[in-house]
């Protein structure tokens, strides 16, 4: 079975307080690949990274950055410099080689405050 | 805004009664799925098309929820009867084939009275 778990249900931070949203996933597949949305109030889910399973390099975008560790199924996201505009909930996701179906985690709520 | 379209936005109905959503996606993307979002959680897929036909309904109830693609572009999603349960957010998404990343819409926010 497949599954992705956001154990941070809700993280406030104050502006430019650096903040990293946690991702645990499960899969017996060996390719298989990890996204990170974000969803802001309006609804949309907006795509921010995917990574395949064979790659284990950590990626940089600004002030995004995520940490995959394939030992311990994690694919962390770290924003630096939080600003407010960073509000919103964030979804870690898995799409294995089998289906290509999204399983999503239940998703963390990130409050940048001013 | 984003670019695959979703209509309406928000649709307030009474239980029993039919509701449908429509779903435009992103130019030459063959694959389209529908997702249903119950708030406080991650979307569930719902059903996921190639083109015109099919792939993966396995979590569409399928006596109330039926969803079509018939020229292999746009898409239509309905339920009949609706039911309270029903109240969610409705996604679209679309992607260039399969294995390649989803674009969302904006949703349907669906409120059953």
């Amino acid at each position: 079975a497949q599954k992705v778990t956001q154990a941070q249900t809700e993280i406030s931070v104050v502006e430019k307080e650096d903040v990293t949203l946690d991702c645990v996933y499960e899969t017996r597949d060996t390719t298989y690949y990890l996204f990170w949305y974000k969803q802001p109030p309006s609804g949309e889910l907006v795509f921010l990274i995917r990574r395949n399973s064979f790659d284990e390099q950590n990626e940089i975008s600004g002030r995004y950055s995520w940490n995959f560790q394939k030992s311990t199924s994690s694919f962390n996201f770290t924003i630096t410099a939080s600003q407010v505009v960073d509000s919103a909930v964030y979804f870690c996701a898995l799409s294995a080689d089998s289906s290509y179906k999204l399983i999503f985690g239940s998703g963390t709520r990130l409050l940048v405050r001013p | 805004e984003a670019e695959v379209a979703q209509s309406p936005r928000y649709k307030i109905t009474e239980k029993s009664q039919a509701v449908a959503f429509w779903c435009d996606p992103i130019s030459g993307h063959a694959t389209l799925y529908w997702y249903r979002q119950i708030l406080g959680q991650g979307p569930e897929l719902l059903v996921q098309f190639q083109d015109e036909s099919v792939v993966d309904d396995s979590q569409l109830p399928k006596d109330r929820f039926s969803a079509e693609r018939l020229k292999g572009v746009d898409s239509t999603l309905k339920i009949q009867p609706a039911e309270l349960g029903d109240s969610a957010m409705y996604l679209c998404a679309s992607s260039l084939d399969s294995n390649q990343p989803q674009h969302f819409g904006d949703g349907t926010r669906l409120s059953i009275l």
